[in-house]
């Protein structure tokens, strides 16, 4: 299976501030790559798809980049809304994977 | 609009089976393939497999061949999951999703889980 690997695990932010999240794969996927916000007891939900296309809906402070085996998921400007769980998702294999996520807590 | 609508809670003893319904509406649910994923609590989401609506061609996870059989009726628009053998590791939240017409394993509906508690 292909390991998808991001950092940081947590993250300490503040309403207004620029966040990046790092995924990396174990392998190229070229840019078959997901991601997900996810908070407790709810469902994940899909923001970005393709590395980089902002699903619809989706609020544009949030922008996927990358291709092969590094990505990159950046909120512009956090808002309170946004304080909850990331991961990563790579649909490029057979067998699909998830990085282990990045909780985005408030400082 | 597109929904999925899951079974409710379960509580199982080690060495049974549970079976996890998924019902569709808002589009044409042979058109899609539905996928199963599940997550422990902490843990990520972890992918089980698909099943084609329309063809019933199924793909599972090898981490649960053997173990997990997906099944669909069309007539009731209902997707089905079974995971057989039960064990305590296997309490989990277990969701169906549904992906865009081309079949790509990304994933915008979400049903809205169904929690899995294997207990003695």
């Amino acid at each position: 299976d292909i390991q998808m690997t991001q950092s940081p695990s947590t993250l300490s932010a503040s309403v207004g501030d620029r966040v990046t999240i790092t995924c990396r794969a174990s392998q190229s996927i070229s840019s078959w790559l997901a991601w997900y916000q996810q908070k407790p007891g709810n469902a994940p939900k899909l923001l970005i798809y393709l590395a980089s296309t902002l699903q619809s809906g989706v609020p544009s402070r949030f922008s996927g980049s990358g291709s092969g085996t590094e990505f990159t998921l950046t909120i512009s400007s956090l808002q309170p809304d946004d304080f909850a769980t990331y991961y990563c998702h790579q649909y490029s294999s057979y067998s699909l994977t998830f990085g282990q996520g990045t909780k985005v807590e408030i400082k | 609009q597109v929904q999925l609508l899951q079974s409710g809670a379960e509580v199982m003893k080690p060495g049974a089976s549970v079976k996890v319904s998924c019902k569709a509406s808002g589009f044409t649910f042979t058109n899609y393939v539905i996928h199963w994923v599940r997550q422990a609590p902490g843990h990520r989401p972890e992918w089980m497999g698909w099943i084609n609506a329309g063809n019933d061609d199924k793909k599972y996870s090898q981490r649960f061949q053997g173990r997990v059989t997906f099944t669909r009726d069309t007539s009731a628009r209902t997707a089905y999951m079974e995971l057989s053998s039960l064990r305590s590791e296997d309490t989990a939240v277990y969701f169906c999703a549904r992906g865009p017409y081309d079949g790509s394993g990304y994933w915008a509906y979400w049903g809205q889980g169904t929690l899995v508690t294997v207990s003695s």
